[in-house]
């Protein structure tokens, strides 16, 4: 069975710092690759998807995220962080069957 | 267009009582799936339907059940609700071929007591 790891589940970084969320998953083939945020009390947003291609994928708010086949990673990054950026980052897989296994969560904290 | 809607939003159950969370979408996606967020182990997927007549189980379905008799609905009935199905629950809607992107509800949060 397919399963996804981020291995922070809080992260605080400074307002203007960069930003790298982790992310590993375990699955027998490239599965489709996906993250999502979620502020606060609110739905779930897509900031950016992967199946093939170019391994730098750009997003949404200035996101990007880069496919590691060897490392089974699918890290998220950002050059400078925004206040607005606090959130819940997700990363999740589907692996053909049209729903979405997702990691754990990281909480993203944005001091001033 | 309205999206995904989950119907309601906040509901407070005893334990061994029955309910039905509703979800409709209006975009004539195929695909729809139920999801439950619990602190710090993100949302776990707990039934899938590919299209209506079709549905599957996902990782938690343990005492839900669907059904998907159109496209637009897809409701989740909890049986005998019990204290550990305590959650905020999600619907999402997709469609197409290739990585596309999930639509999410706002969510229902549930309380068992």
């Amino acid at each position: 069975a397919q399963s996804v790891t981020q291995p922070d589940i809080h992260i605080t970084v400074s307002e203007g710092a960069s930003l790298e969320l982790r992310c590993n998953y375990s699955y027998g083939a490239t599965p489709y690759l996906f993250w999502y945020v979620q502020s606060p009390g609110q739905g779930l947003q897509l900031l950016l998807k992967y199946f093939s291609g170019d391994t730098l994928v750009q997003g949404i708010k200035g996101f990007e995220a880069e496919f590691k086949r060897s490392q089974s990673s699918f890290n998220l990054r950002k050059p400078s962080v925004h206040w607005s950026d606090a959130a819940e980052y997700f990363c999740a897989v589907d692996t053909g069957r049209r729903a979405l296994t997702f990691g754990s969560g990281t909480r993203l904290q944005v001091q001033p | 267009n309205a999206g995904v809607t989950q119907t309601p939003k906040f509901q407070v159950l005893k334990t061994g009582q029955s309910m039905t969370l509703q979800c409709a979408q209006d975009m004539n996606h195929e695909y729809m799936s139920w999801y439950r967020q619990d602190p710090g182990m993100g949302l776990r997927l707990i039934h899938y339907s590919v299209g209506a007549g079709i549905t599957d189980q996902g990782e938690v379905p343990n005492g839900y059940n669907v059904s998907r008799s159109t496209t637009e609905d897809f409701p989740l009935r909890l049986l005998s609700a019990a204290p550990s199905q305590t959650s905020v629950y999600f619907c999402a809607s997709s469609y197409g071929r290739g990585p596309v992107e999930a639509f999410f509800g706002q969510g229902t949060r549930l309380t068992v007591v």
